[in-house]
């Protein structure tokens, strides 16, 4: 039982490049939800998905697109990185569909110069 | 606008002294709070969490204090150990299983 999966743990393009950051839950849970994280910022909330086939804005969105294909899976896009882009990104889901706490996975490292 | 906010970037304590971590929050709306633990190249550790109608939830040595009319909780540890050392981050919900985070406290529990 891994919980929740990230791949890659780390990456580095260049200004314009795209990628696609891909998050895998075995929870069998609903929600899922991607942040960043930066120095002095803490976690901001970048997309999230309440069920499948649903996707809503979350506090930094600009930049990044969403999809969710099926229960498990749920994927960050960046169509053209810019350096502000550089952050390690979490995503995450619920321990239990009926509680708040979130369970988050490793984390991708992505520097972007 | 930081909605939730943990002023201290950094703390220092003796092993087996208490760490206390603050933070506040301005939203009057978060009905529900969460802690976590995060070390380096790892996700965030889920800690502790209290309910708005409560003002003190307790875990062995972890203890949660909210104090709805200040906007604020805190975050104790007794004893601290130096597998405490970490960056600690508190968190709020106002609903939708959505989580607004500070910015972090880097705690260092010093032999």
């Amino acid at each position: 039982n891994a919980g929740v999966t990230q791949t890659p743990k780390f990456q580095v393009l260049k200004t314009g490049q795209s990628m696609t950051l891909q998050c895998a839950q075995d929870m069998n849970h609903n929600s899922m939800y991607w942040y960043r994280q930066d120095p002095g910022m803490g976690l901001r909330l970048i997309y999230y998905s309440a069920s499948e086939g649903t996707t809503d804005k979350g506090e930094v969105p600009n930049g990044y697109n969403v999809s969710r294909l099926n229960k498990r899976e749920f994927s960050l896009r960046l169509e053209s990185a810019a350096p502000s882009q550089t952050s390690v990104y979490f995503c995450a889901s619920p321990r239990d569909p009926a509680r708040t706490e979130q369970y988050f996975g490793p984390g991708t490292r992505l520097t972007v110069t | 606008d930081q909605q939730v906010k943990q002023n201290s970037p950094s703390l220092s304590v003796q092993e087996g002294r208490i760490s206390i971590l603050n933070c506040d929050y301005t939203n009057s709306m978060f009905d529900y709070f969460l802690w976590y633990k995060k070390y380096p190249a790892e996700g965030p550790t889920f800690l502790i969490s209290i309910s708005s109608i409560k003002d003190k939830n307790e875990d062995g040595r972890f203890t949660v204090f909210l104090n709805k009319s200040a906007k604020h909780l805190s975050l104790h540890i007794v004893p601290s150990q130096p597998g405490d050392s970490a960056v600690y981050f508190c968190a709020a919900s106002g609903g939708a299983q959505k989580l607004v985070f500070g910015q972090g406290t880097r705690l260092t529990i010093n032999p």
